[in-house]
């Protein structure tokens, strides 16, 4: 069966640090993967996406990337972090194709001080 | 373009009493329509998946839902809720547009149970 692992689970940053969220898929090859950020009493936002090794596709601009260095490890980073990027991040894969729904990892909590 | 609508942000249910969850969407084409439920601090889980084969649905922990695509609706049901369904709940649309499998999300219901 296929599993998804992210980490860390919490992570406390200041101000202008950098950023290096990991996730992995075991189970599965060439999965499509993603990056969400979910705030405070708000819904998912869809940060990335990636449909292969190094194809990533960016949702929103913003202070954050992404990167796919293997088939099934999805990096989401930032070179120097803001306090507008505290929240939830869900990292996900799916099968390729249409309809196919996402499986998610537990998240990681980001608190930016 | 494809949405969803949840009629609700919160309910709030006894134990033992059945849970409705009302979902509507819009598609210009026959959706793929999901529920996923997300516990305090948690990923979220698919619950159930419709793809346009039975319009009643199955899904883990004693929940269903039915597509009616009259009512363009999706609503998420459960006849008796426990303690552990306490959670937020998510209705989901698939895009038609794109290949790879785009989600629109629903805005949540959040869902309380009382002994």
């Amino acid at each position: 069966s296929q599993t998804i692992h992210q980490w860390p689970a919490t992570l406390v940053q200041p101000v202008g640090s950098p950023l290096s969220l990991e996730c992995t898929v075991e189970g599965t090859s060439n999965p499509n993967l993603y990056w969400y950020r979910q705030a405070a009493g708000r819904g998912l936002q869809l940060l990335f996406y990636s449909v292969g090794i190094g194809q990533i596709s960016s949702e929103v601009p913003q202070n954050l990337s992404a990167s796919r260095p293997q088939d099934r490890q999805f990096i989401l980073s930032s070179k120097k972090l803001l306090l507008s990027d505290s929240g939830f991040y869900l990292c996900a894969w799916s099968l390729t194709g249409k309809h196919q729904p996402q499986h998610f990892g537990d998240g990681t909590r980001l608190s930016i001080l | 373009a494809q949405s969803v609508t949840q009629l609700d942000s919160h309910v709030s249910v006894s134990e033992g009493t059945p849970v409705l969850l009302r979902c509507n969407y819009s598609s210009s084409y026959s959706p793929s329509l999901f529920w996923y439920v997300q516990h305090p601090n948690k990923g979220l889980q698919l619950l159930l998946k419709y793809t346009s084969a039975a319009t009643l649905v199955k899904g883990i922990n004693g929940f269903e839902a039915e597509f009616k695509k009259s009512e363009t609706s999706f609503h998420l049901t459960k006849p008796s809720a426990h303690m552990s369904d306490a959670a937020e709940y998510f209705c989901v649309v698939s895009s038609l547009t794109d290949s790879w499998g785009k989600l629109q999300f629903g805005a949540g219901t959040q869902v309380v149970v009382t002994p």
